[in-house]
């Protein structure tokens, strides 16, 4: 069965922080990893995608790293904020004929001023 | 077009009812799907449309689900004689059909309550 985890569950941590979230998940052959951020009963805004081909992607203060091999990626958040404060879920897609993601639970961060 | 919208944001429903709920895609994607979240959980895959063709089901989506996406622009999800279990957040997601990546981009939610 295919599944994602996320550890810790939550987490919290001083402004300015450096922080990893990490992702598992269990069939190594994935066609492409995706991290969301969601605010409370809000939708999922799309942070990064790493297509298998990939190692890594950044965007601004967000690193995400992709190890295949080990079904693990990381998403490294430098200089923490307030504003980063969210659940952040991680999410795998196989291919195949949909493409459907299968998510984790998520990390829920909260970053103190 | 400033991405993908749902309507309504909230419904709450007496046990029994029916409800439908609506998906507006990015305009141009092919693709589109349906995702519930309960409280605590990540997301999980109801349905998948390419165009106008539904082409995916999960074993989740029960006989009183049913989803449509007739002119393959947007996309209604129908529950027929709901039940408490079904309260949660009704999510919809689009992405092209082309090109290497398949980032899906989400709406903001449904929310259901079944009284």
């Amino acid at each position: 069965k295919q599944e994602v985890t996320q550890i810790p569950a939550a987490l919290s941590v001083p402004e300015g922080e450096n922080l990893v979230l990490n992702c598992s998940f269990t069939d190594s052959a994935i066609y492409n990893l995706q991290w969301f951020r969601q605010d409370p009963g809000k939708g999922l805004t799309s942070l990064l995608l790493i297509q298998s081909s990939q190692r890594e992607q950044t965007s601004g203060r967000l690193n995400a790293s992709l190890d295949k091999s080990s079904g693990r990626s990381t998403l490294y958040i430098a200089a923490s904020q307030p504003g980063d404060s969210a659940t952040y879920l991680c999410a795998v897609e196989y291919g195949g004929a949909t493409n459907k993601l299968i998510f984790g639970t998520g990390t829920l961060l909260a970053v103190q001023p | 077009d400033t991405g993908v919208s749902q309507d309504p944001r909230h419904k709450i429903t007496k046990r029994g009812q029916n409800v439908t709920f609506r998906c507006d895609p990015i305009s141009e994607h092919n693709r589109l799907y349906w995702y519930r979240q309960t409280l605590g959980q990540g997301p999980e895959f109801l349905t998948y449309f390419q165009n106008e063709a539904q082409l995916e089901k999960s074993r989740l989506l029960s006989d009183r689900f049913s989803a449509e996406r007739p002119k393959g622009s947007f996309s209604t999800l129908e529950i027929q004689r709901t039940e408490q279990g079904d309260s949660a957040m009704y999510l919809c997601a689009s992405s092209p059909l082309a090109g290497a990546s398949n980032e899906q981009f989400f709406g903001p939610g449904t929310r259901l309550t079944v009284l």
